[in-house]
């Protein structure tokens, strides 16, 4: 079975654009969640949806946003792009999501902003 | 709020010795957890977790890690650690709730 597939790989922005990043879930897992993950650093929570709906958001501004499919496939949406959205931003995927499920990650897309 | 600390950035060591690799964490309720790791260029990956039960876990690739509820750790052990080692490792806590909590991560730098 396939990973967490996440697209597109790499992203070059420039400050003030908008950007959307898409990832596919394993075959059957119904929640996805999205890191931040800044160089150097461990990644940060930004949103957990299950079933479609929005179970989690973690301390980002309102210019992050995301939605999940009925495919329980999802997406990231970043408007307003700063310096320091620059990151590798990460999926990960669950059958449930529950506090003990086993999170799978994507590879993540690396976002450089200009 | 839960927090998680991981005591060491960079841990060098020699192949074929033992190594470990602290994480302490602070939360008010009972919580879940993770180690993972990330080599190069790539994502994470789920090398052990704790749950409830027995405090001490052992991952498929010989490591190991002993939940330590008194001193809030959860440090991570092998006796003998390959190059192939070398990567990124990641302590994590997780409540009930859907919130997963990194740690700012060690890097293990295998010498041969």
């Amino acid at each position: 079975d396939a990973g967490v597939t996440q697209s597109p790989t790499h992203l070059i922005k420039t400050r003030g654009q908008h950007v959307t990043l898409r990832c596919s879930p394993i075959s059957g897992h119904k929640s996805v969640s999205w890191y931040q993950q800044v160089l150097g650093q461990g990644p940060q929570f930004i949103f957990q949806y299950y079933e479609k709906e929005e179970r989690g958001r973690g301390n980002f501004p309102d210019r992050f946003s995301a939605r999940q499919f009925p495919n329980y496939s999802s997406e990231l949406n970043v408007n307003a792009l700063l310096l320091g959205d620059s990151a590798l931003y990460l999926c990960a995927s669950s059958l449930g999501g529950g506090g003990g499920e086993t999170q799978y990650f994507g590879p993540g897309t690396r976002l450089l902003v200009l | 709020a839960q927090s998680v600390t991981q005591l060491d950035s960079q841990v060098p060591v020699f192949e074929e010795a033992p190594v470990e690799l602290r994480c302490n964490y602070s939360s008010s309720v009972s919580v879940y957890l993770f180690w993972y790791v990330q080599y190069p260029n790539q994502g994470l990956q789920l090398l052990l977790k704790y749950l409830s039960g027995s405090t001490l876990v052992e991952s498929i690739n010989g490591f190991e890690a002993e939940f330590n509820k008194s001193q809030t750790s959860f440090h991570l052990r092998k006796p003998s650690v390959h190059i192939s080692d070398t990567a990124e490792y990641f302590c994590a806590v997780r409540t009930g709730g859907f919130k997963t909590i990194f740690g700012a991560g060690t890097r293990l730098f295998v010498k041969a």
